[in-house]
């Protein structure tokens, strides 16, 4: 298993601004992911984080926007960009292990995002 | 277009009663499904799985069903416990290398003492 840690992990912000969150693994992990949960809706992934290269968005979100890095096999980080209220969610990280399976992912615990 | 959903928002049952957590999906591409559970404030716990090629799988209190014709399956929790309250997500992926999951919207757990 993984142990996934998120920082901040919970954070009210100000329409416009940015707001990168932070994902660091305690053990070298294959994937990395980023999804978004709101309220009352189901976990929607955001992107592949794939080290060393750009990220791989889903539909409907795009590089502008939501900015990703992932310098290694342990770090990620999400940056939300230009923040409107639409975009207060709760964001996650997961990662999946080498050599397992690629859909038993590991979250960490989320990071609450209000923009008011 | 919600590909995997669970239609019960929220669930009770008491304390050494079966849970039963229901969950359809429409793609029929799906052929690995899992089952995550989420307390406050943590991110969800990877709990069960079934592959296509079974209809049942077992672990410990829980049992996840398939009903592959059905396009439904379900998750069983005997004897259900206080800290069994949580949000179970069921997810839903095609096979082979990498593939999306797809996530249910959630239903919400409370065992009652």
């Amino acid at each position: 298993s993984a142990v996934i840690s998120q920082k901040p992990s919970r954070d009210i912000c100000q329409r416009g601004t940015s707001l990168t969150i932070q994902c660091q693994v305690d053990s070298q992990v294959t994937m990395m992911f980023w999804y978004r949960q709101q309220p009352g809706q189901s976990l929607t992934l955001i992107a592949t984080a794939n080290q060393g290269s750009e990220a791989t968005y889903e539909s409907g979100f795009v590089i502008d926007k939501f900015p990703i890095s992932r310098p290694n096999l342990t770090f990620s980080t999400l940056t939300v960009s230009n923040m409107s209220p639409e975009d207060s969610s709760i964001y996650l990280c997961s990662a999946a292990m080498a050599g397992g399976p690629y859909n038993e992912q590991f979250f960490g615990p989320g990071t609450r995002l209000t923009v008011l | 277009d919600q590909q995997v959903k669970q239609n019960s928002p929220s669930l009770s049952v008491q304390e050494g009663r079966i849970s039963i957590l229901n969950c359809d999906y429409t793609n029929s591409m799906f052929d690995y499904f899992l089952w995550y559970k989420k307390y406050p404030a943590e991110g969800p716990t990877f709990l069960i799985s079934i592959s296509s090629i079974k209809d049942k799988n077992e672990d410990g209190r829980f049992t996840v069903f398939l009903n592959k014709s059905a396009k439904h399956l379900s998750l069983h929790i005997v004897p259900s416990q206080p800290g069994d309250s949580a949000v179970y997500f069921c997810a839903a992926t095609p096979s082979g290398g990498y593939q999306k999951v797809t996530f249910g919207t959630g239903t919400k757990l409370q065992v009652i003492p």
